[in-house]
């Protein structure tokens, strides 16, 4: 089945510093990829629609310049948090879509914690 | 933003029970999808719903996709312990706009007692 992995799966920063979590579909290629943020006991919320070869969508209230998103190859996708801080700190799940079927496959998610 | 409403938030039965959670929507889907969320990971894709009126099963979980498609529901018959977690919806839209993005509902969290 469709595999999507991201890394790392935990990360603990102190705040300012930025952090970069990757997405990669393993055995598909996926011409668009979405980030989720997710709190803790509440639902996963849309942030961003990575598009391979061109510029991310940001959905509203996102701030594009602290979340840099790239999208660089039919695989992978990168999440960066630019000056973190103790609010940033969540849960972020990515999603690659399957170019051939447009179904969407999960990520296991990545913990950041920030101090 | 955009938000299903997804009931009920939280349900707490015996072993061997039926268990029923749905969702509703101000607007109309293409895709209903239904995920199963573990603590710490990632949703898993549990059944995918692709037309109006569609009733789809996997195993012992049964949805359907409202006649409306602004609408769906969930069925777990006989739950084990291992159901335990938290269950998604969520609506899928493709367009001129849209990309194939996915809203989720609240979540049903589901506790089974042995």
């Amino acid at each position: 089945g469709a595999v999507v992995s991201q890394h790392p799966s935990w990360v603990i920063c102190k705040s300012g510093t930025s952090v970069k979590i990757e997405c990669r579909s393993l055995d598909f290629q996926a011409t668009t990829m979405f980030w989720y943020r997710q709190f803790p006991k509440q639902s996963l919320m849309l942030m961003a629609t990575s598009n391979e070869g061109s510029k991310a969508t940001y959905e509203q209230g996102v701030e594009k310049d602290k979340f840099l998103i790239n999208h660089a190859s039919l695989t992978l996708s990168t999440l960066t948090v630019t000056s973190a801080h103790p609010e940033d700190s969540s849960f972020y799940i990515c999603s690659a879509r399957d170019s051939r079927d447009f179904r969407q496959y999960f990520g296991p998610g990545t913990r950041l914690t920030v101090l | 933003g955009q938000q299903l409403n997804q009931s009920p938030q939280s349900m707490f039965i015996q072993e061997g029970e039926d268990v029923s959670m749905n969702c509703t929507s101000s607007s109309i889907f293409n895709t209903w999808l239904w995920y199963k969320q573990d603590p710490g990971e990632g949703p898993v894709l549990l059944i995918a719903l692709y037309k109006a009126g569609e009733l789809t099963s996997n195993g012992r979980l049964t949805a359907q996709f409202g006649i409306t498609r602004k609408d769906s529901f969930l069925n777990i018959s006989a739950s084990i312990p291992s159901d335990v977690g938290i269950y998604f919806c969520a609506g899928q839209l493709y367009g001129s706009s849209n990309t194939g993005k996915l809203i989720f509902g609240q979540g049903t969290t589901l506790q089974v007692k042995p």
